[in-house]
């Protein structure tokens, strides 16, 4: 079945303990991406990726870290969680070229004490 | 750049009514434009795309888009609602030349009632 995977789903941590929030798909795409969304703001890009060891920032990338070492998986990293960064987390996959045809993982929902 | 305004934050709507989403979005040219449809615990799935020709658009699950340049929307329509399809509807739109660039809208949560 094709998917994109996050893991955790549900995490509660404490500002300053550093987390990693793995994502991975199964479809061969090229174009990955992550998201968060809070309420009444929609969903905001914190980095992306084109294509393995290829990625650029969003428009909300301070205090996220990312890495594309695989086509597969593309891994968010919050180096020292801070309160503001608790949310639902948000990774997306697609085809090069496929414009918009995002595939969304579940979504994970950090919340960050 | 380019951004999105779903001016409606609930909408509540009786099995078997139609549904109206209502998108308005500002880019200076064609946009590139997008519904996308949130289950609770899930994650986005596409309904529906805008690239250009037709502008009534036909998506999954029985719904229709329109896009309207004069009037900068791309509202979302279905003629009879289901239970089912309560849910968080997402508008997103995309400018071309930027291709994996898109901005989301803050959604609009449908509760169907019986």
């Amino acid at each position: 079945e094709a998917q994109v995977t996050q893991n955790p789903r549900y995490l509660i941590t404490v500002t300053g303990k550093k987390l990693t929030v793995t994502c991975s798909q199964n479809m061969n795409h090229e174009y990955m991406s992550w998201y968060r969304q809070d309420p009444g703001l929609g969903l905001r890009q914190i980095y992306y990726s084109m294509n393995v060891e290829v990625t650029d920032k969003g428009d909300v990338p301070e205090g996220y870290k990312v890495s594309r070492k695989e086509k597969r998986n593309f891994p968010l990293i919050l180096e020292s969680p801070s309160p503001n960064q608790t949310s639902l987390y948000f990774c997306a996959s697609s085809l090069a070229g496929v414009i918009g045809e995002l595939f969304f993982g579940e979504g994970s929902r950090l919340t960050v004490l | 750049a380019q951004s999105v305004t779903q001016p409606d934050i609930h909408i509540t709507v009786s099995e078997g009514a139609s549904l109206e989403l209502r998108c308005n979005y500002s880019y200076g040219a064609t946009p590139y434009l997008f519904w996308y449809v949130q289950s609770p615990g899930q994650g986005l799935q596409l309904l529906l795309k805008y690239f250009s020709g037709d502008t009534l658009v036909q998506g999954i699950k029985g719904f229709e888009a329109e896009f309207k340049r004069s009037q900068s929307s791309f509202n979302l329509r279905k003629p009879s609602v289901h239970w089912s399809d309560a849910a968080e509807y997402v508008c997103a739109v995309g400018a071309r030349g930027n291709d994996y660039k898109l901005s989301f809208g803050a959604g609009t949560t449908v509760t169907v009632r019986a």
